[in-house]
């Protein structure tokens, strides 16, 4: 079965701070990998998402990931945050095939003024 | 355009009574469908999917049962809600293998 780790549940960071956000999987197959962010009163959506190709994926505002097979990573950078980005992020993994999304259990970013 | 919906976005329900969370999707046809919890502190848990009207998988064992009824129409119902089932309830929908989800705004249920 698969799982997804986010290893950190909760970050404080200043404004103008770098963020790095890490998240592990374990499957056996190939995967389809995800972040998400949730923003406080709003809906889950999609920030970026890896399916093949480039391990080095762009997202929405100013948000990268970087898929390591060998390490089966795919950590969330971000290299200058702002007071807006403070949200809870989340980590998903879906199997190549047709499979569910199974997600981590999410970080918690505060960014202070 | 394709929407999702989902009511109510609060309840609040007494130990043992029945529960109904409604989710509708609009602009798609034969979406897979889903429900996931959120409980604080353990992220999101899937707990129903759906690939086509009247089929429903469990993921996990627990007091919730999910109906489909229509092609876009996804029901989360209990019998008796118990104090655990306390949550923040997200319906989610894809189309295909490698889309993306698109999910509804929650419903926040606290049990007392």
């Amino acid at each position: 079965a698969q799982s997804v780790s986010q290893h950190n549940h909760h970050v404080i960071l200043s404004e103008a701070a770098s963020l790095e956000l890490g998240c592990n999987y374990s499957y056996g197959g190939t995967v389809n990998l995800f972040w998400y962010v949730q923003y406080p009163g709003q809906h889950l959506q999609l920030l970026l998402k890896y399916f093949s190709g480039d391990p080095l994926v762009k997202g929405i505002k100013g948000f990268e990931a970087e898929f390591i097979k060998s390490k089966f990573s795919f950590n969330l950078r971000k290299p200058s945050v702002q007071w807006s980005d403070t949200a809870e992020y989340f980590c998903a993994v879906k199997g190549d095939s047709w499979g569910k999304l199974q997600f981590g259990a999410g970080t918690q970013v505060v960014v202070t003024p | 355009s394709q929407t999702i919906h989902q009511w109510p976005a609060t309840l609040v329900q007494p130990v043992g009574s029945p529960l109904s969370l409604e989710c509708t999707v609009e602009g798609t046809s034969n979406p897979n469908l889903y429900w996931y919890r959120q409980a604080a502190g353990r992220g999101l848990q899937l707990l129903f999917y759906s690939v086509g009207i009247g089929q429903i998988s469990s993921e996990v064992p627990q007091n919730l049962s999910a109906s489909r009824p229509q092609d876009r129409q996804f029901i989360l119902s209990s019998k008796k809600l118990l104090l655990s089932d306390s949550g923040f309830y997200l319906c989610a929908w894809s189309v295909g293998t490698k889309d993306r989800y698109t999910f509804g705004s929650g419903t926040r249920l606290t049990v007392v």
